[in-house]
């Protein structure tokens, strides 16, 4: 069973730039026929959908948030990561990765906490 | 983007109910449609997939149905463990994926 987890700051300065990195366990994401995905959800409320790529790192995001956002991965290291740029306080979530069946999230990672505050 | 809307956003229940929830859709999303479980600090649990396909390890009681713009989820007979909000996504049209808003089941 595929198992992943989220890394990365937990504080972000407004304007800048959020990092987080997935690592993933339990399969090999070059052989895998997944795609690998980030979600987010502010506190006390719903999901959002923020982009997926492919290990072959064909990428699909959300609209809302493209023009700031770029998901990559690392094979070699069976990991991939997402960047987050110029955030500002709306940016508050819960940051979860997740193995994207392409159809439906599979798997997830606990989340991660990330706080947009000077 | 294509809107899901969930009904009720909250819904008080007792142990041993038959609760069922929907999730209606702005446009057909044929049967892309997946229902998650989620508990306070957790991340999200996979139920159902594809509208009626329960995910391994899923208890029985849970079941999905529908197609198209409307659908549900139902647990059969609820039980202690299954207090949490239930969320529907939709895999139909992306980018982007879009989720339900939730529905928070409590104790009545």
């Amino acid at each position: 069973q595929v198992q992943m987890q989220e890394s990365g700051p937990g504080l972000v300065k407004p304007s800048e730039t959020l990092s987080l990195t997935c690592n993933v366990s339990g399969d090999s994401m070059s052989s895998s026929s997944y795609y690998w995905g980030w979600i987010r959800q502010p506190p006390g409320q719903g999901l959002e959908w923020i982009g997926s790529i492919f290990y072959s790192g064909s990428t699909s995001y959300n609209p809302s948030l493209k023009s700031r956002v770029t998901i990559s991965v690392d094979t070699s290291k069976n990991q991939f990561s997402l960047e987050l740029r110029s955030v500002t306080a709306a940016d508050r979530a819960v940051y979860y990765c997740a193995c994207d069946f392409a159809y439906y999230f599979a798997f997830w990672g606990q989340g991660i906490l990330v706080t947009v505050s000077s | 983007d294509i809107q899901m809307t969930q009904s009720p956003s909250s819904l008080s229940v007792s142990v041993g109910d038959r609760v069922t929830i929907t999730c209606r859709a702005s446009q057909s999303v044929s049967s892309y449609l997946n229902w998650y479980q989620q508990k306070p600090g957790k991340a999200p649990k996979l139920l159902i997939y594809g509208a009626s396909n329960l995910q391994s390890g899923v208890p029985s009681r849970f079941s999905g149905s529908g197609s198209g713009t409307d659908f549900s989820l139902s647990i059969s007979s609820l039980q202690p463990e299954d207090f949490a909000t239930y969320y529907c996504q939709q895999s139909y049209s992306s980018p982007p994926y879009t989720f339900g808003q939730g529905t928070k089941l409590e104790s009545k």
